[in-house]
């Protein structure tokens, strides 16, 4: 499985936009970008996916670069709910699962 | 919604005691995993299971093993706890092959 490397810790005022960046250099072509994310106390909630198109759901945003070597989350209007830690994972689609998380990064929402 | 439970939140054992930690999911989901958690190391894999009574190694799987008798259940046993066991042990299931991965709320052990 490709590594990924996030910045250890971030900041971002409430009401902004909280553009968390992963780097993943080795991904190969057939892997996919997942975040997912785990507020203090609670099990790890996953986010999105994506494969090399841009894309949206109800939480976030996913840009993947045209050379798919890293990609940035971006939380359109963070509340302080979002303080979390966040993970980058790249991995095959159909590994059945099996999911590595790195250390992620720590992002603190401020009022 | 996927909801998984875990059957405690918070569990104190003595070394040496046999544990049980069990995990209910109620999609139907197929797949099913548990993780431990621990400061600095961040989550890992012990085992998971495709299946009903079927098993996998995961990363970390010495000193535990599991049961999946229903789809719906999958437990993990601690045979002799020791304290190198104490953690965060998160369970969590998956009914598509694109790792979307429902996690329980987590069960704190510590073992004395």
């Amino acid at each position: 499985d490709a590594k990924t490397t996030q910045p250890t810790s971030m900041d971002c005022a409430e009401g902004r936009a909280a553009n968390l960046p992963c780097n993943h250099s080795t991904i190969s072509g057939n892997e996919y970008v997942y975040w997912y994310r785990q507020i203090h106390s609670q099990g790890p909630q996953y986010i999105i996916h994506g494969l090399k198109n841009n894309e949206t759901n109800e939480m976030a945003s996913l840009i993947i670069t045209e050379d798919r070597k890293s990609s940035t989350l971006i939380l359109p209007h963070a509340t302080l709910r979002d303080t979390a830690v966040y993970y980058c994972i790249v991995n095959l689609y159909n590994q059945g699962g099996k999911l590595i998380f790195g250390q992620g990064t720590e992002l603190s929402v401020k009022p | 919604d996927v909801k998984v439970t875990q059957s405690s939140r918070y569990l104190v054992k003595r070394t040496g005691e046999k544990v049980f930690l069990e995990c209910v999911q109620d999609m139907d989901h197929e797949n099913m995993f548990w993780y431990r958690q621990d400061p600095g190391l961040g989550l890992r894999l012990i085992y998971f299971s495709y299946d009903v009574k079927m098993k996998e190694k995961g990363d970390i799987p010495e000193g535990y093993s599991v049961s999946r008798e229903k789809k719906e259940r999958f437990s993990l046993i601690l045979e002799s706890a020791s304290t190198n066991q104490t953690s965060m042990y998160l369970c969590a299931s998956s009914g598509s092959l694109h790792n979307e991965q429902f996690f329980g709320p987590g069960t704190r052990l510590t073992v004395l």
